[in-house]
């Protein structure tokens, strides 16, 4: 089983739409949550921590559920530019002090 | 600006042919990672470097060096690079090995081994 696992999409959504992804992880010592996006080809980019009561950014919700480990993000109103792939990470809570990638995934949000 | 740097981008090499790909932060980080990206694999961690001198294995290893002499340069080294090694690299730093905070990603290095 993977550490981290997200459906990999895509997802393709209309503008204006609300999508919703979610990621499993297995290690339940994990403490550290995050969002990334990364654009095609280019590097991963923070987009928001998640933090245990749940958080919001603007149109972005993520939220925490630690009893059955997983984490979602939410998106409001899509933009075009939202198209991307959102990889959610998870410290694992080894002697490396790792961040565990899931493999992401693919929006497009079309016109 | 603070930044991760790599060099080169882009790179096309022959089997067993030594190369070098360079990484360098401005941002005074401790903890620094190489990181390989292959489809449907996500990024997996080759090697890590909590401060200067202090290097340690990641998930894939294999086939890869890496030093770590100045606490802003983290070079990766293929010393035989064969076709498996052709991949997506990124190199990644953030401020502590404690803490979980933002990690600042180069932009790749994109490596095609024939």
């Amino acid at each position: 089983r993977k550490e981290v696992e997200q459906d990999p999409g895509p997802f393709n959504v209309p503008e204006g739409a609300t999508v919703a992804f979610n990621c499993t992880y297995s290690n339940s010592a994990s403490q550290s949550f995050f969002w990334y996006r990364q654009d095609c080809r280019k590097e991963p980019k923070l987009l928001m921590s998640v933090y245990s009561s749940g958080n919001e950014d603007g149109r972005f919700t993520a939220q925490l559920n630690r009893a059955s480990q997983y984490i979602s993000l939410l998106i409001r109103d899509s933009k075009l530019s939202d198209s991307a792939t959102y990889l959610c990470v998870v410290n694992t809570d080894t002697g490396r002090r790792a961040l565990t990638f899931g493999s992401g995934t693919r929006l497009q949000v079309q016109p | 600006e603070a930044q991760v740097t790599q060099n080169p981008r882009y790179l096309i090499t022959v089997t067993g042919k030594k190369l070098t790909v360079t990484c360098s932060q401005n941002m005074n980080h401790e903890y620094m990672s190489w990181y390989r990206q292959d489809p449907g694999l996500g990024l997996r961690q080759i090697y890590y470097s909590m401060n200067v001198e202090v290097t340690d294995k990641g998930d894939v290893p294999e086939g890869y060096k890496v030093s770590r002499k100045e606490k802003r340069n983290f070079p990766l080294i293929l010393e035989s690079p064969s076709p498996n090694q052709t991949s997506l690299y990124f190199c990644a730093s953030r401020t502590t090995p404690k803490s979980y905070n933002e990690q600042f990603f180069g932009p790749g290095t994109r490596l095609t081994v024939l």
